[in-house]
């Protein structure tokens, strides 16, 4: 195991659902991420937090909206979401202050019908 | 442009047998360069990175940097079937924000 967990390991949501991702790191990181991985196509970044900060939002639809309460603890809340949005997501932390490497967790795959 | 192009593959090699995974990337910020290996089902997990241009080893993979040419590759040496699996290169210019090639599909056949 990595130090990240994530839940749940699968998810079927419909376009009109609310849902949330959850993401624990067990690492003492004070960084922690969001990646959407699609078939096909490289791992984007979606959000960055910094001491619980946000510090990073890559144009993501307002339909994704991330919740960090604190720094081993972070969310991604889902609603009206499209069929394209069907993909993995996966959470990593990272310590800045001491090297490059991020820390994933297994992944959330998530189907939209 | 992709900021990191990385061929897809999939690569198919025997067992025993020196594979060689490459990524290209534009920009010129980058700083670390990093190689990370997905299995199927799980989250990626680092292999190992360098910092600027050069080589550097760890049993039998080796990572090699030329900034020059803004060429990244990973080197596996006697390949195992438990090397198959989606190699993925990453760079960061420092910010701690990893961007990805797509991935290379490598099976191992023993």
């Amino acid at each position: 195991e990595t130090g990240v967990t994530q839940t749940p390991r699968h998810l079927v949501m419909g376009m009109t659902n609310k849902k949330s991702l959850k993401c624990e790191q067990h690492l003492g990181h004070n960084a922690m991420y969001w990646y959407k991985q699609s078939a096909k196509k490289p791992l984007e970044l979606m959000f960055v937090y910094n001491f619980k900060e946000q510090t990073e939002n890559n144009s993501v639809p307002s339909r994704f909206s991330p919740e960090c309460p604190n720094s081993s603890h972070l969310f991604l809340h889902l609603h009206t979401l499209q069929p394209e949005d069907s993909a993995l997501y996966l959470c990593a932390s990272s310590d800045t202050r001491a090297s490059p490497e991020a820390f994933f967790g297994q992944g959330t795959r998530l189907t939209v019908v | 442009q992709k900021e990191v192009e990385q061929d897809p593959g999939p690569l198919s090699v025997p067992e025993g047998a020196i594979v060689s995974l490459n990524c290209t990337y534009s920009n010129s910020a980058f700083q670390y360069f990093m190689w990370y290996r997905q299995y199927s089902r799980k989250g990626p997990e680092l292999l190992m990175y360098t910092y600027s241009s050069g080589n550097k080893e760890d049993g039998r993979f080796t990572a090699q940097v030329d900034k020059s040419s803004k060429y990244i590759s990973l080197f596996i040496r006697d390949s195992q079937p438990s090397d198959s699996a989606t190699y993925l290169c990453a760079t960061d210019t420092g910010r701690r924000a990893l961007t990805f090639g797509s991935g290379t599909r490598l099976q191992v056949q023993p």
